[in-house]
């Protein structure tokens, strides 16, 4: 099985700040990885997929890169809006074994 | 684009239960259907993928054999029938359409969510 680790687990930061999160696989997964913002008592919402695509309607602060197997988001001065969880997500099996990470946690300093 | 659960609830373990969700603002029939759980706390977890016009169907390993998808096209929706339920079930359950990009091969990507609907097994 292809997992996912993200760190870190959470940070806290502050509006304005650049904040960077990772997601490391245990195998080789090219571009295979798409980066999720979830927030309380929502379900996950798409923001980047093919590891460096930009979501349709999602703003420009948000930043992914990485192939292989090490993975980053970036948010280019964070909004108040932008305080959630974030989830990577593996697809690059089929038949289906498509996991996610445990999430990284972004609170207000 | 929307998709609505329902059906989930309170059950004891060992019953069933069947999900459904039900989708609007898309030709429903031509996408690639799954449902995702996530436990409290937790990543989510993808459970099933059925395909346009139901084949194939895949399962995660943790609930082969006592969850089935299904899914009709007439009434645009996709369903998720679970059986000898546990206390583990105990989730958000979501459906999510999947759509592909082609990058160094075939990306797929959980473009639109439900808004989850709770199944909580207890006795």
């Amino acid at each position: 099985d292809i997992r996912l680790t993200q760190s870190p687990s959470s940070l806290s930061s502050s509006v304005g700040d650049r904040v960077t999160l990772t997601c490391r696989a245990n195998q080789e997964i090219n571009a295979c990885l798409n980066w999720y913002q979830q927030k309380p008592g929502r379900a996950p919402k798409l923001l980047v997929y093919a590891a460096s695509t930009l979501q349709s309607g999602v703003p420009s602060r948000f930043t992914g890169s990485g192939f292989g197997t090490d993975f980053t988001l970036t948010i280019n001065s964070l909004q108040p809006e932008d305080f959630a969880t974030y989830y990577c997500h593996q697809s690059c099996s089929f038949p289906p074994g498509w996991t996610f990470g445990q999430g990284t946690k972004v609170e207000m300093k | 684009v929307q998709l609505v659960e329902s059906g989930g609830g309170l059950v004891q373990p060992g019953k069933s239960l069947r999900l459904s969700c039900k989708a609007s603002g898309f030709t429903f029939s031509r996408y690639e259907m799954n449902w995702v759980r996530q436990a409290p706390g937790k990543g989510p977890e993808w459970l099933s993928y059925i395909a346009p016009g139901a084949d194939p169907i895949f399962y995660a390993d943790s609930v082969k054999g006592r969850f089935t998808i299904s899914r009709d096209d007439a009434k645009d929706s996709v369903y998720l029938d679970m059986s000898n339920l546990r206390a583990e079930d105990t989730a958000v359950y979501f459906c999510a359409r999947v759509t592909t990009t082609m990058v160094d091969g075939v990306i797929y990507k959980f473009d639109h969510w439900g808004q989850g609907t709770q199944v909580t097994v207890s006795s």
